[in-house]
């Protein structure tokens, strides 16, 4: 059973423009969620995280709102740059007993010049 | 240059045989982690180290392996008894077991023939 889900597999986005990718889970006990994000051949990095008592956490051009009561996130990256086409994990972590991350199953973003 | 370091980057093995991943970090970190990521899905967890001498099974443990006799690091055995051993395999760590900004390293591709 997926926990976290990333619905859209790909993404494209003008140069510029806003990039918003999306995240829903289903357990009410995830107490912080993260994005990572990915190059090819690479191993993720962390991007930016929001806890379950906020609604927006923003850091430079990427925001990240969570909707608890849709069980919904999402990260906006304004103004979107080329070095920005990656692979983006939504991630959650549990709130009982292990502190293991539950990620998504990843969206990729192609920002076109 | 503190890091995570994954050697080899790419890994061929025979059916049947086990095969040991390796994993190094020197950033000092008390939890490591091993993810396994397919194509479409999500990095799983196999399993995860909160201290040394000590380690548990994650979501997908059965066919693997661990040890953690030294903090910097956790290698991971891939058994024969692992039916769908073909993957990227991505090692992590982190300060201490329930921080969620984890650190990844680059990753080891695995293919069994």
């Amino acid at each position: 059973d997926q926990q976290v889900k990333q619905n859209s597999p790909s993404l494209s986005v003008q140069e510029g423009r806003i990039s918003i990718l999306n995240c829903d889970y289903t357990n009410s006990m995830f107490d912080y969620f993260l994005w990572y994000k990915k190059y090819p051949a690479e191993g993720p990095t962390f991007l930016i995280s929001i806890s379950s008592i906020k609604d927006k956490n923003e850091d430079g051009r990427f925001t990240v709102f969570l909707n608890k009561s849709a069980k919904h996130l999402s990260l906006h990256i304004v103004p979107s740059q080329p070095g920005d086409s990656a692979v983006y994990f939504c991630a959650a972590r549990g709130n009982f007993g292990n502190e293991k991350l539950t990620f998504g199953t990843g969206t990729r973003l192609t920002i076109i010049p | 240059d503190g890091g995570i370091t994954q050697s080899p980057k790419y890994l061929f093995r025979k059916e049947g045989q086990n095969v040991t991943l390796s994993c190094e970090q020197n950033l000092n970190h008390d939890a490591m982690y091993w993810y396994r990521q397919d194509p479409g899905q999500g990095l799983r967890l196999i399993y995860y180290s909160q201290i040394v001498n000590d380690f548990q099974k994650g979501d997908i443990a059965e066919g693997y392996s661990v040890s953690r006799e030294k903090k910097e690091s956790f290698p991971l055995t891939v058994t024969s008894a692992q039916k769908n051993p073909t993957a990227f395999y991505l090692c992590a760590s982190s300060i201490v077991a329930d921080s969620y900004e984890q650190y990844f390293g680059p990753g080891t591709r695995l293919t069994v023939t």
